[in-house]
C-alpha cells in the first residue's frame, strides 16, 4: 500500500466512449503527476500538478484531459481515443521542493484499452 | 536532449547470485537518482536514491554505485531471490518531474 489508490484498475473502452481516470493520495503530497507506460517504452510523463496549478503538459493530445480538483485528487478525463493509447497509466504524488523533485509515490496504475 | 537509458533489456540469475543492472544518463547536471522496481501488475515502487555528491550508497541487499566521470549508474543486488524478478528502472531528478529509463527486467530461476 504505497498511499495512492487509482480507480478504475482496469478499463475498457471505444473509441467514442467518454471515460474517466481517477487517483487519490493520502499522503499529505502537494505534487501530483500522470505517466503512461507502454510495453518496451520508458515511462512517459504526462501531466504534473503542483499546488493544484499544471505546471507541465507534456506535448499530450488533447483528447486526455487531466483536472486537479485538490492537493489530494487527480483525475485524467478520456474521449475519443485511439488504439494507440492503450496503456497502463500511472498516478504519482511527491512533496514538491524548490529545486528538484524527490522521490515519486506511484499507484497501481489503471490498465486502459482502447477497442 | 536529457536522456537515462539501460543497457540490458533482460538479465537472468540463479537464485543466491549477485545482479548487477545497469543505467547510463546524459544530464551531467543531474544531481539525484533513484532506482525503482516494478513487478507484474503493481506500480513502481522506490529501492534506493543517491545524490552526485555520492558515488556509492548501500540499503538492505542493495547498493547503488555512481560514476559521475563517464555518467553511469548501477544498482547490485546481493543474494538475489526470487522475489526480486521485476523491471528495474532508473530515474534521473529534474526540476518536478523524473525522467526514467526503459527499464531491465530481471529474471532469477531457482
Amino acid at each position: 500500500e504505497t498511499g495512492v489508490t487509482q480507480t478504475p484498475r482496469h478499463l475498457v473502452m471505444g473509441m467514442t466512449n467518454k471515460k474517466s481516470l481517477k487517483c487519490e493520495q493520502h499522503l499529505g503530497h502537494n505534487a501530483m503527476y500522470w505517466y503512461k507506460q507502454s510495453a518496451k517504452k520508458p515511462l512517459e510523463l504526462m501531466f504534473v500538478y503542483s499546488l493544484e496549478e499544471r505546471v507541465e503538459n507534456n506535448s499530450v493530445p488533447s483528447r486526455f484531459s487531466p483536472e486537479c480538483p485538490n492537493s489530494s485528487h487527480l483525475f485524467l478525463h478520456l474521449h475519443t481515443l485511439q488504439p494507440e493509447d492503450s496503456a497502463l497509466y500511472l498516478c504519482a504524488s511527491t512533496r514538491a521542493k524548490s529545486k528538484n523533485t524527490g522521490e515519486l509515490f506511484f499507484g497501481e496504475g489503471s490498465r486502459l484499452t482502447v477497442l | 536532449g536529457e536522456s537515462v537509458g539501460l543497457h540490458l533489456p533482460t538479465l537472468s540469475v540463479q537464485e543466491g547470485d549477485n545482479s548487477i543492472i545497469n543505467c547510463a544518463y546524459s544530464n551531467s547536471a543531474s544531481d539525484y537518482f533513484i532506482w525503482y522496481k516494478q513487478e507484474s501488475g503493481k506500480g513502481p515502487q522506490f529501492i534506493i536514491d543517491i545524490r552526485s555528491n555520492m558515488d556509492k550508497r548501500q540499503g538492505q541487499r542493495v547498493t547503488v554505485l555512481l560514476n559521475k566521470t563517464v555518467k553511469h549508474l548501477s544498482l547490485q543486488i546481493a543474494a538475489t531471490q526470487p522475489g526480486d524478478s521485476a523491471v528495474y528502472f532508473c530515474a534521473e531528478t529534474g526540476f518536478q518531474k523524473l525522467v526514467f529509463g526503459t527499464g531491465t527486467r530481471l529474471l532469477v530461476s531457482p
